[in-house]
């Protein structure tokens, strides 16, 4: 298994550009997460979603828009980039669990918005 | 406010046991003990969860105090790799989604 895949692994942007982060997973979770890291902090939740169809707001949702239209699939967009959304990207994902929150992590996304 | 105080950074050296510390004294009856770890540049790795009872698992041990207000992770036997931040939550379970709430963690350096 691949486990949960980012494409592309860095990308650079300028001020307004529009693109779109690509999350898969193969290993038929149900739950889909997107965080940012910014340095020397920890992750926060941009979106999630608890099945395939959903989506739902996390922490710092603003000036990002997500679609879960598969549910290997999980899709980050940003339709027009802004400097302070340079950052690393993480896609996650997990089982529909009720006792445990164990999240599956990809390699993250590089972007810098110029 | 944070649900957990971590210490900003440790050391270990190479064979030795790792303890990392955590206080949650606000911790609820539902809300279980998370430990992940992010090596430099990689995705966060889930290590080990706990409610109540002491656990082990191939990668660490976690140690919850009785009353539940503080916690160790255990490294039994560190090396090099181990060197990454390592993150304590706090958080429920059975919630609608799975969230969890990443705070600054620790700064595990293992040194030869």
């Amino acid at each position: 298994n691949a486990g949960v895949t980012q494409t592309p692994k860095f990308r650079v942007l300028k001020t307004g550009q529009s693109m779109t982060l690509l999350c898969a997973q193969d290993m038929n979770h149900e739950y889909m997460y997107w965080y940012r890291q910014d340095p020397g902090m920890g992750l926060r939740l941009i979106h999630y979603s608890v099945g395939e169809g959903t989506t739902a707001k996390g922490e710092v949702p603003d000036g990002y828009n997500v679609s879960r239209l598969k549910k290997q699939n999980f899709l980050l967009g940003l339709e027009s980039a802004a400097p302070s959304q340079t950052s690393v990207y993480f896609c996650a994902s997990s089982y529909l669990s009720p006792k445990q929150e164990t999240q599956y992590f990809g390699p993250g996304t590089r972007l810098l918005v110029l | 406010d944070a649900k957990t105080t971590q210490p900003p950074s440790m050391d270990c050296a190479e064979g030795r046991a790792a303890n990392l510390p955590c206080n949650h004294s606000t911790i609820s009856g539902n809300e279980y003990v998370y430990w992940y770890r992010q090596i430099h540049s990689q995705g966060p790795q889930y290590i080990i969860h706990g409610l109540k009872n002491n656990e082990t698992n191939e990668m660490a041990s976690l140690i919850i105090t009785e009353d539940r207000k503080s916690s160790t992770l255990i490294l039994p036997h560190a090396t090099l790799r181990d060197t990454a931040v390592y993150y304590c939550i706090v958080e429920a379970g059975g919630t609608s989604y799975g969230k969890l709430t990443f705070g600054q963690g620790t700064i595990l350096t293992v040194h030869p």
